[in-house]
């Protein structure tokens, strides 16, 4: 079956800009996670969500950054005011609700010149 | 959560075997060792997961003493595929929110 599939798959943006990533989970998983990877570094847990709920935001980094999950299927990102340093490729993830083993999409790349 | 020490980074040679040893001091009784893989500009990928003793599955073997205070990922034979990043992780399987923690993984590069 398809995988878990994220858009843009680049985004280059401005400092200031607003912008918007998108995750499509696999059918069927309850469990959502976006994490954050800088170049060469490992992964940032940022958010979590069973359902349409998030149980833990505590990865957020800022105020500047939302995510929100329409039932049990796709989720939206946001990061306002883009600054320099969330250059970084997002990833999500998807689980089963019986299993903690995580499906990972390709990721989006954001730039922020 | 139990945090995870592992190394930053490992050399191999094509056909040797490649064993990447993880501390888990404070594992917790629930918690059990899960293992991805991540190659260049793609996402990490389940390799393996185990609670004790040993687990072997076709891409690797997983080696867990009775104290469950380490593991053990064992790659036999390893190609010049198999260079990638490889990270540890530790906890209760059964809360999918539990297992989140990554930390930097270990960076291992095989050479021909």
């Amino acid at each position: 079956g398809a995988g878990v599939s994220q858009s843009p798959s680049n985004k280059v943006t401005e400092k200031g800009k607003d912008v918007e990533l998108r995750c499509d989970p696999i059918s069927g998983h309850t469990a959502l996670y976006w994490y954050r990877q800088r170049l060469g570094q490992g992964l940032e847990f940022l958010i979590y969500f069973q359902g349409n709920s998030a149980p833990d935001k505590s990865g957020l980094p800022s105020d500047r950054f939302s995510a929100e999950r329409t039932g049990e299927s796709v989720s939206t990102l946001t990061i306002q005011r883009t600054q320099q340093e969330d250059s970084a490729v997002y990833l999500c993830a998807s689980s089963p609700y019986t299993s903690d083993t995580q499906y990972f999409g390709p990721g989006t790349r954001l730039t922020v010149l | 959560l139990a945090k995870t020490t592992q190394p930053i980074s490992m050399d191999s040679y094509e056909g040797q075997e490649v064993n990447i040893t993880c501390s888990h001091n404070n594992i917790a009784t629930n918690d059990y060792i899960t293992w991805y893989q991540q190659f260049p500009s793609q996402g990490p990928r389940f390799i393996i997961q185990g609670y004790k003793t040993k687990v072997t599955n076709e891409v690797a073997s997983l080696f867990i003493p009775a104290d469950r205070k380490s593991s053990t990922l064992s790659l036999p034979r390893v190609s010049l595929s198999d260079t990638a990043v490889y990270y540890c992780l530790v906890g209760d399987k059964w809360d999918a929110g539990n297992m989140l923690t990554f930390g930097g993984g270990t960076r291992l590069m095989v050479k021909p």
